[in-house]
């Protein structure tokens, strides 16, 4: 069965500052990975995701991750946060079977 | 394009009250649906899902059931709501199983 770790539950940066949300995944089989944001009270959107080919993933909002197999990690990266990337992120593994999700972070961006 | 509706945005309703959450899909056909309940800080649970009219897969036993009269229709229901029913409820929609499109959820407080 495939499951989903995020290590970090709640990640406060300043404006500007680089971000790195942190997910770990488990799987017997090929993964396919995704990258979620939910702003508040709204439902998921599919940020970016890694199916096959190059390991370092673009997606939308300036957001990109790098699939690491030896690893098992898909972990999400920004260069530079705004106030409007506060929201929660989910991370979700697909393997033989249904999506999976982390529980969540939620990236608090302070002026 | 394709969209998702889902009704109600919010929901309040006495415990021992049935339940009834819609869900549709415009602009494409025989498309995966899926409910998830969130609660919070527990991440998005698949509560069920259907690849094709009348066929509903359960991941969870709860006090909760879906049913899907039509191609592009997918419905929440409930007998008699749980205090423990209370939570965000997200409609989503698949053309395969690695990518999902979701609604803009319920909020239903069981009170």
């Amino acid at each position: 069965a495939q499951s989903v770790t995020q290590l970090d539950s709640q990640v406060p940066v300043f404006e500007e500052a680089p971000v790195e949300l942190r997910c770990n995944y488990s799987s017997s089989v090929s993964v396919y990975l995704f990258w979620y944001v939910q702003y508040p009270n709204q439902g998921l959107q599919l940020l970016l995701k890694y199916l096959s080919g190059s390991t370092l993933v673009k997606g939308i909002n300036g957001f990109e991750a790098e699939f690491n197999k030896s690893q098992t990690s898909f972990h999400l990266r920004k260069p530079s946060v705004h106030i409007s990337d506060t929201a929660e992120y989910f991370c979700a593994v697909r393997g033989s079977e249904k999506l999976v999700f982390g529980k969540g972070t939620k990236l608090t961006v302070n002026p | 394009s394709q969209t998702i509706h889902q009704w109600p945005a919010t929901l309040v309703q006495p415990v021992g009250s049935p339940l009834s959450l819609e869900c549709t899909v415009e602009g494409t056909s025989n498309p995966n649906l899926y409910w998830y309940r969130q609660a919070a800080g527990r991440g998005l649970q698949l509560l069920f899902y259907s690849v094709g009219i009348g066929q509903i897969s359960s991941e969870v036993p709860q006090n909760l059931s879906a049913s899907r009269p039509q191609d592009r229709q997918f419905i929440l229901s409930s007998k008699k709501l749980l205090l423990s029913d209370s939570g965000f409820y997200l409609c989503a929609w698949g053309r395969d199983r690695n990518i999902q499109y979701f609604g803009a959820g319920t909020r239903l407080s069981v009170l």
